[in-house]
């Protein structure tokens, strides 16, 4: 079985720009999670969607948006970049959510902004 | 508010050694789930163990048991034989069974030593 895909693997955009990364995740998992992974703030959650539907949300502002597909294939977007975006960006997927249901983390998105 | 402490920023140990990494978390939720993920420098999250709030007995997963202690809620992971490939970014985690929102600690890193 295919693990959690992420791409790109690495981007590099400038201030004011805007990103889009994709995650793909394991076949069957119909729940998918996005965390944000910096030096400075540790791993942070940003956003669940379950079945196409965001069920949770972190303390991220608007700029941070995502949303999923009907394939379980999930899309983060960042408008308006800032140098403080550059980070790690991990996907993580699970069969279903709660109690021990293990999340399975993609390789991550390596966002620099300059 | 839920919190996860993980106060040991960087450890150094002997290989063959046995280790523990302190996690303390906070909340008043009574139904929760505690993680451990390893993170080498790959940067690619590998979930480790699994340890539900009202589990009676501590998880163990091959080398790698949690020290659960309700009352003082702390979930310290032990790894026991230490190995070279054991040398990695640790981190705690906790999920709330109401919302699945998944809090981070900041990490432990983990040096083993030949």
């Amino acid at each position: 079985k295919a693990g959690v895909t992420q791409t790109p693997r690495y981007l590099i955009k400038t201030r004011g720009q805007q990103v889009t990364l994709s995650c793909s995740p394991i076949s069957g998992h119909r729940s998918v999670s996005w965390y944000q992974q910096t030096p400075g703030q540790g791993l942070q959650f940003l956003f669940e969607y379950f079945s196409e539907t965001q069920r949770n949300k972190g303390n991220f502002p608007g700029r941070f948006s995502g949303r999923q597909f009907s394939n379980s294939r999930s899309e983060m977007n960042v408008s308006t970049l800032e140098l403080g975006d550059s980070a790690l960006y991990l996907c993580a997927s699970s069969s279903a959510t709660g109690g021990s249901n293990e999340q399975f983390f993609g390789p991550g998105t390596r966002l620099t902004v300059l | 508010a839920q919190k996860i402490t993980q106060t040991q920023p960087g450890m150094f140990v002997q290989e063959k050694e046995a280790v523990t990494l302190d996690c303390t978390y906070d909340t008043s939720d009574p139904s929760y789930g505690l993680f451990w993920y390893k993170q080498p420098s790959s940067g690619e999250m590998i979930f480790l163990i699994y340890q539900g709030s009202y589990d009676q007995q501590n998880a163990t997963e091959g080398r790698y048991s949690l020290n659960f202690q309700k009352a003082r809620k702390s979930a310290n992971l032990v790894i026991s034989a230490s190995q070279l490939g054991d040398s990695a970014m640790y981190f705690c985690a906790m999920r709330l069974n109401r919302d699945d929102k998944i809090i981070f600690g900041k990490g432990t890193r983990l040096h083993i030593l030949p």
